[in-house]
């Protein structure tokens, strides 16, 4: 079956610590994004990616990084650096950026815990 | 102030009610979403529209672009209806799509 599979689905990590979330897409889609969702907010653009080897910052990018290394692929690292890390991440795809309409695939999400 | 304004922020139904989330958006789109998020955290896109109205087994998407407004209808009401649904509109940069802004969601209650 074609989907969006993020892992794990609980992940906790100790202050200070980097931590690497997974998304992994089998839909053939050229664009990955990620996302944060808070209580009571709306969910809010980390990076995202067009196309393999390129990314570009969303909105609340200080503190992430993320590569884009296969088409299939988009790791989010939450660094040390991110003052806030505990939330929910969504990782989304959808086909060619520009392509009308533009529908967006979610995965079913990772809930970072930092003690 | 929000780009994408969902009201209300909870509610609470009875089993078989008709149900009506509204969504208001103040920025020129290309396209608005409707998406469901159950308890688990997971998120399906239920309804794309640009224009007019989409119905899909009891769920009902209506767009008004003049007024920049969307409402989600459910009809006859069922406890597994229970969710977060989000509004999330895709913004028209001069004929450029935008990336996905997201209303806060509203949280469905239904009560058997």
């Amino acid at each position: 079956d074609g989907g969006i599979t993020q892992s794990p689905k609980y992940l906790f990590r100790k202050e200070g610590q980097n931590v690497t979330l997974s998304c992994e897409q089998n839909l053939n889609h050229d664009a990955m994004y990620w996302y944060r969702q808070d209580p009571g907010q709306g969910l809010r653009l980390i990076y995202y990616s067009q196309i393999v080897n390129d990314f570009q910052k969303g909105d609340i990018a200080e503190g992430y990084s993320v590569s884009r290394e296969k088409k299939e692929s988009f790791p989010l690292t939450v660094t040390s650096a991110q003052k806030n890390p505990t939330a929910f991440y969504l990782c989304a795809s959808s086909i060619a950026p520009g392509y009308y309409p533009n529908e967006q695939f979610f995965g079913p999400g990772t809930r970072l815990t930092v003690l | 102030k929000n780009e994408v304004e969902q009201s209300p922020q909870n509610l609470t139904a009875q089993e078989g009610e008709f149900i009506t989330i509204n969504c208001s958006y103040s920025v020129g789109i290309s396209a608005l979403h409707w998406l469901q998020q159950h308890p688990g955290g997971g998120i399906v896109s239920l309804f794309m529209l640009s224009s007019g109205k989409k119905k899909h087994g009891r769920l009902i998407a209506t767009i008004n672009i003049q007024e920049k407004h969307s409402s989600l209808h459910i009809t006859a009401s069922h406890p597994r209806d229970s969710a977060v649904y989000i509004c999330a509109v895709r913004v028209n940069y001069g004929g450029s799509q935008g990336n996905l802004i997201f209303g806060k969601g509203t949280k469905l209650s239904v009560k058997p």
